[in-house]
């Protein structure tokens, strides 16, 4: 089965800062890699999504990078503010109606 | 917005009790998981399914562990009996082929 590791398990930044989290993924037939956002106490929320057709994606302050050969993916945040702090898991899925895994996830930190 | 709802929020309940968790998948959408999440092993899919037919629930303990879909509108979570190892937030998520997982608000268990 699929199997996805991601890191770091935390990070701290200052606020303004850019923050990177890695992932990578053990099935070759995976082709869609989401992240989620998971704040205190809350639900886990889609974030961000790439399909393995596409290299990069951005949305607004936020970017998934995505490295088929090297089974890499990450999420790069710029401009981190204080709201970013949260729990960041990383995914991996055959697609379709396919199970999802996610990664250990990343608590992320933004200092003010 | 339609959301994901589940039932109960919280629940205390001593070892050996049996335990129900009830999830309402948003309408209209045909996959249904159940995910526990622990600090230790983060979150680990339990079971799901695609129009009400179970997929997967290679991730659930079969001895004590039960999930079914009565109809399109229910799924449920059963533990019996229940032990403090399961203590954990139990999340239910639905989509539709091809689109992101919708994370209801998770039940807190707490097995004492």
């Amino acid at each position: 089965g699929e199997n996805v590791e991601q890191h770091p398990s935390t990070l701290s930044v200052q606020e303004g800062d850019s923050a990177v989290i890695k992932c990578t993924y053990s099935d070759s037939a995976s082709n869609y890699f989401p992240w989620y956002k998971q704040e205190l106490g809350k639900r886990p929320q889609l974030i961000i999504d790439i399909r393995s057709n596409v290299g990069e994606k951005k949305d607004q302050r936020i970017a998934v990078t995505l490295n088929k050969t090297a089974k890499h993916f990450s999420l790069h945040i710029t401009e981190t503010q204080p709201e970013d702090s949260a729990v960041y898991f990383c995914a991996a899925s055959r697609g379709g109606y396919q199970k999802v895994t996610f990664g250990i996830g990343t608590k992320l930190q933004v200092i003010p | 917005d339609a959301r994901v709802t589940q039932t109960p929020r919280h629940k205390v309940t001593e070892m050996g009790q049996e335990v129900t968790m009830r999830c309402q998948p948003i309408l209209g959408h045909n996959t249904v998981f159940w995910y526990r999440q622990t600090m230790m092993q983060g979150l680990e899919l339990l079971a799901y399914f695609r129009n009400r037919a179970p997929l997967d629930d290679s991730g659930m303990p079969k001895d004590r562990f039960s999930a079914e879909m009565p109809d399109a509108t229910l799924a449920t979570l059963k533990i019996q009996p229940s032990e403090p190892r399961d203590s954990a937030v139990y999340f239910c998520a639905s989509g539709l082929d091809r689109t992101e997982q919708y994370f209801g608000p998770g039940t807190r268990l707490t097995v004492t």
